[in-house]
């Protein structure tokens, strides 16, 4: 089955404490992205991905890396998690950027305390 | 920076109404994504537009660059329908990047 997989799905965390999310998809997709959802401001995009090894900043990138070692992986990591960062995650694929649909994972809800 | 203005926020709609959101933006832009967030938190793509006009089903899209405006269309509406519907932007046309700006959604309520 065509999928997007995300994990974990919810994840409570303390602050400063490292942890990755990861996104794998299974559709030999070129493009991957990262978004945030927040209340009152909707989906915002913090990292894409072009293809492997090419990686760019969306709106909000401040906090977060992402890396792109392989097409189907594309892990977000945050190196010391803030309270801000408390959030729900989307991770999205599509075949090349702008063509065919966008394929998005489950979510993962990130608190972090 | 690129503003994307959806209207309605809110939508309360009977079974069987047609059904327009709308989606206006403030800078040129290349693409335009509609999509739907299931009450559940699950998104789908619905279409992606550069031009033109859209048809899935009972779903219609079109666009119009000159306006920078968009809408998409619900005819016969169905409670299944409900969801929230979203608006996304593609800043430039560059090849080596592609940015998405997100509008707040509509929610839209479908009653029988």
């Amino acid at each position: 089955e065509a999928q997007v997989t995300q994990n974990p799905r919810y994840l409570i965390t303390v602050t400063g404490k490292k942890l990755t999310v990861t996104c794998s998809q299974n559709m030999n997709h070129e493009y991957m992205s990262w978004y945030r959802q927040d209340p009152g401001l909707g989906l915002r995009q913090i990292y894409y991905s072009m293809n492997v090894e090419v990686t760019d900043k969306g709106d909000v990138p401040e906090g977060y890396k992402v890396s792109r070692k392989e097409k189907r992986n594309f892990p977000l990591i945050l190196e010391s998690p803030s309270p801000n960062q408390t959030s729900l995650y989307f991770c999205a694929s599509s075949l090349l950027a702008g063509v065919g649909e966008q394929f998005f994972g489950p979510g993962t809800r990130l608190t972090v305390l | 920076k690129n503003e994307v203005e959806q209207s309605p926020q809110n939508l309360t709609a009977q079974e069987g109404e047609f059904i327009t959101i709308n989606c206006s933006y403030s800078v040129g832009i290349s693409a335009l994504h509609w999509l739907q967030q299931h009450p559940g938190g699950g998104i789908v793509s619905l279409f992606m537009l550069s031009s033109g006009k859209k048809k899935h089903g009972r779903l219609i899209a079109t666009i119009n660059i000159q306006e920078k405006h968009s809408s998409l269309h619900i005819t016969a509406s169905h409670p299944r329908d409900s969801a929230v519907y979203i608006c996304a932007v593609r800043l430039g046309s560059g090849a080596g990047s592609y940015q998405l700006t997100f509008g707040k959604g509509t929610k839209l309520s479908v009653i029988p």
